[in-house]
């Protein structure tokens, strides 16, 4: 029972436009968010965080927005660079397991250049 | 800061081999997380340790699968007997507390087992 999805595996986009992931979690007592960004054969590095107090959240060209009534959440990436070519995982923590992160199955996104 | 260190990075092994994966997590770190990442279920939990104390190993998988911290520096991970539908890789990651905070991930152990 994954309670994180990420339902589109990959993802291409041009250079300089805009990425967006998505992800979707199904436990409403979740209350925090990341992202993690992996390269190949290293480990996921964390990316970029958010509180369910808050709806978004920016740091230089990504930010991540929060919707609570949907359960959803999505990473923005503007402009797209082709170094952002990467794994992007997504994560939820909150309510009993709160020590927990429950990761999403992962993104592929490809900038090409 | 030499990060998470995970050994070895590969390791291939026949069927019913015993197979035990090392980590050392950031010194200072007082949290332990191992992961398995598969194509089909993505980043899974297998088990969190706090101050070498194993929390919740609710995510291993099967008894098969055991794992250790015997001081603030060091875990393995072992598999015993090992079969074909372990082969994945394996993270370790380590951060200051539990609670929301960062994990550091190491660069992982990809094993196949054939």
């Amino acid at each position: 029972d994954q309670q994180v999805k990420q339902n589109s595996p990959s993802l291409s986009v041009q250079e300089g436009r805009i990425s967006i992931l998505n992800c979707d979690y199904t436990n409403s007592m979740f209350d925090y968010f990341l992202w993690y960004k992996k390269y190949p054969a290293e480990g996921p590095t964390f990316l970029i965080s958010i509180s369910s107090i808050k709806d978004k959240n920016e740091d230089g060209r990504f930010t991540v927005f929060l919707n609570k009534s949907a359960k959803h959440l999505s990473l923005h990436i503007v402009p797209s660079q082709p170094g952002d070519s990467a794994v992007y995982f997504c994560a939820a923590s909150g309510g009993p397991g709160f020590n927990k992160f429950y990761f999403g199955s992962g993104t592929k996104l490809n900038v090409k250049p | 800061d030499a990060g998470v260190i995970q050994s070895p990075r590969h390791e291939v092994t026949e069927m019913g081999q015993e197979v035990t994966l090392r980590c050392k997590p950031i010194s200072g770190h007082n949290s332990l997380f191992w992961y398995r990442q598969t194509m089909m279920r993505g980043l899974e939990l297998l088990i969190y340790f706090n101050n070498n104390v194993p929390i919740d190993d609710s995510g291993m998988p099967e008894d098969r699968f055991s794992a250790k911290m015997p001081n603030a520096s060091f875990s393995t991970l072992k598999i015993q007997p090992s079969e074909p539908r372990d082969s994945a890789v394996y993270f370790c990651a380590s951060s200051l507390r539990l609670g929301n905070n960062e994990q550091f991930f190491g660069p992982g152990t990809r094993l196949t087992v054939l």
